[in-house]
């Protein structure tokens, strides 16, 4: 039972474009959410979170959105970077910091 | 990734064979976990503890043992290794649930691989 899905296992944008990638969770007990972003052979370094109680969290060059009602989030990034390209995965936490993970898109940007 | 340390990074088992992984945390945080990675799986929970002396399951548990004696480390355990559990191991570890900085932390990973 997959509560936190990716489905889009790929995703090629141009340099200065904008980059979204997109997240879906079936648990409404999730209240917080975060996307992480992981180089080959690194571990997963935390990007950027937003609460529940919120519909947008922004960092710079990235944002967050979140739809409660369509249980759907996803994350802008403007403009896009070479340095970006990576893996990205979303993140929900329910309860005791069980942090549960999507499958990631890899996401690639060309120059 | 500064702070969380995994040790081995590589290692080739037998079937059948039994080893530990070590995770080691120098922040000081009360929670610690163990996912694995798979293509197409992303990253799942193992075992997780909210702090020293507790331990629970997580979403694929099976297959492994885990301690927390002390608050710093956190021990992965395979009593009898099975080519199934060939994959990247991941611990990780963040501070508390409703800290300002919630994030968690992961170590570089470990390759394990099953023959």
């Amino acid at each position: 039972d997959q509560q936190v899905k990716q489905n889009s296992p790929s995703l090629s944008v141009q340099e200065g474009r904008i980059s979204i990638l997109n997240c879906d969770y079936t648990n409404s007990m999730f209240d917080y959410f975060l996307w992480y972003k992981k180089y080959p052979a690194e571990g997963p370094t935390f990007l950027i979170s937003i609460s529940s109680i919120k519909d947008k969290n922004e960092d710079g060059r990235f944002t967050v959105f979140l739809n409660k009602s369509a249980k759907h989030l996803s994350l802008h990034i403007v403009p896009s970077q070479p340095g970006d390209s990576a893996v990205y995965f979303c993140a929900a936490i329910q309860g005791a910091q069980k942090l549960v993970f999507g499958q990631g898109t890899r996401l690639t940007i060309n120059p | 990734n500064a702070g969380v340390t995994q040790t081995p990074k590589f290692r080739v088992l037998k079937t059948g064979q039994s080893m530990t992984l070590l995770c080691a945390q120098d922040m000081n945080h009360e929670y610690m976990y163990w996912y694995r990675q798979d293509p197409g799986m992303g990253l799942r929970l193992i075992h997780y503890s909210v702090g020293e002396g507790t331990t629970a399951k997580g979403e694929v548990p099976d297959g492994y043992n885990v301690s927390r004696l002390k608050k710093q480390n956190f021990l992965l355990g395979l009593e009898s290794a099975a080519p199934s559990q060939t994959s990247v191991y991941f611990c990780a570890s963040s501070l508390d649930r409703r800290s300002s900085e919630n994030t968690i932390y992961f170590g570089e990973g470990s390759w394990l691989t099953v023959v």
